[in-house]
Parts: C-alpha cells; structure tokens; sequence
C-alpha cells in the first residue's frame, strides 16, 4: 500500500470553477509535505511546501493546507484556467534521509475544459 | 536555460540493447537524483548522487542499472540489456542541498523498449 495516497484520481471541471485536490499520508516521521504539478510530458514543477508547524501556505491561485495530526494535505485552485490542467503530485518526505527519502503519491490527473 | 537539463527526450532501444540516459543539473547544483514513472503510478526514488559519489542507490534494480556523476560532465543513468519492463519516463532532479532542499526536475526521458 502506498504511503501516500491521493483523491481523486482524475478530475474534470469547467474552466472558472474551483475544485479542491487531497492527500493522505501514513508516513512517518513526518519533514515536510510538497505539492508538484506535473504537465503532460514534462518534469513536475514545484508549487508549495509545507513543513510540520504550517497549515496553509499559497501559491497564486494555489491553497494547500496541511492537517499534521490526521495527516491530511489539501490543494485548493480557485478560478480554474485551461493551463491547470495536469496532474497534481503529493510528495511526503520524512527528513531521515533528506530528500532521497520522499514518497510520492500517484497523482490527480485534473482536466480544465472551456 | 538554467534548468536542469536531460538528454535524449526519447530513446528507442530493442530488448537487449544498452540505454544511456544524461543529466546536467542546474548550476550550483551539486546533488541529483534519478526517479521512474510508469504510466499511471507516481515517481520511485532510484538513486542520489553527489560529485563522484553515490550516496543512495537503495531504489536502484540490483541488476543491469546504474548510474555516476562524475567530477565533469553530466550524471548518466545506464541500463544494460534492456527489457520490455524498462519502459518508462526516468527523471532526475538536481538541488543544493540533500537535506530538504527543493528539488528541480528535468523533463525527463522516455525510453520505449521494442
């Protein structure tokens, strides 16, 4: 079972709308929480990253928030563009081994259509 | 372009052929680190690397991979005798620091196995 794991797998929206992305996680100890998004045959590309004491930090039209207790991570994209369609990667690192130890979700593949 | 820089995008190879995948981190960036994708699963952790040095290969496969950064010139990922199960987007990354410094991806290269 993978340690972390993202909903929904895939998403479709209209453009303008908003819609929110989640994370859980089971792994531990806990560093810090990363969300990369990732265009279509290109590399990921980093969008926030959230250590243990932060809860919520944006990006432009990008909101993640970090519940470390539950061990829930969340990214809001408000006013959708056709741009942000791509997938969306959770990325939990531990901190034991620094970032050769971070575990990666499989990703919200989000579809903004017109 | 200051980016992190991977060559060849594509790469064909036939079942046992040699694949030799190349990397030039950002500059400044003394720390690389190569990862797999599958089509619909998200990114493993194969091997980080510093100048001349391996210093985690635990995700790498015990046979027929491996990878070098050498005192000049880019990080190389090799995979001898190429199977079908070889097909995949490789990835790496570079960053100043391997604690929990961010991480800069290139655009990857895929390689098909015939």
């Amino acid at each position: 079972k993978n340690q972390v794991e993202q909903s929904p797998q895939s998403l479709i929206i209209l453009e303008g709308k908003n819609c929110t992305l989640q994370c859980n996680y089971t792994v531990s100890p806990f560093s810090n929480l990363r969300w990369y998004k990732q265009d279509t045959g290109r590399g990921p590309v980093s969008l926030t990253i959230m250590t243990f004491s932060e809860n919520t930090k944006s990006n432009g039209r990008y909101t993640a928030t970090l519940d470390a207790d539950t061990k829930q991570s969340s990214l809001h994209i408000t006013a959708s563009q056709l741009s942000d369609s791509a997938s969306y990667i959770c990325v939990v690192s531990t901190g034991e081994k620094g970032n050769n130890d971070m575990r990666f979700g499989a990703g919200t593949r989000l579809t903004v259509k017109p | 372009n200051a980016g992190v820089m991977q060559n060849p995008r594509h790469l064909v190879r036939r079942r046992g052929q040699e694949a030799r995948l190349r990397c030039s981190p950002m500059k400044g960036h003394s720390h690389v680190y190569w990862y797999r994708q599958l089509p619909e699963e998200g990114l493993k952790f194969m091997v980080y690397l510093q100048k001349e040095n391996i210093i985690d290969e635990s995700g790498m496969p015990k046979e027929r991979f491996s990878a070098e950064f050498p005192k000049e010139g880019p990080s190389i990922l090799r995979i001898q005798q190429v199977v079908r199960g070889d097909s995949a987007a490789y990835f790496c990354a570079s960053s100043t620091s391997g604690d929990t410094g961010e991480l800069f991806f290139g655009e990857g290269s895929r390689l098909t196995v015939l």
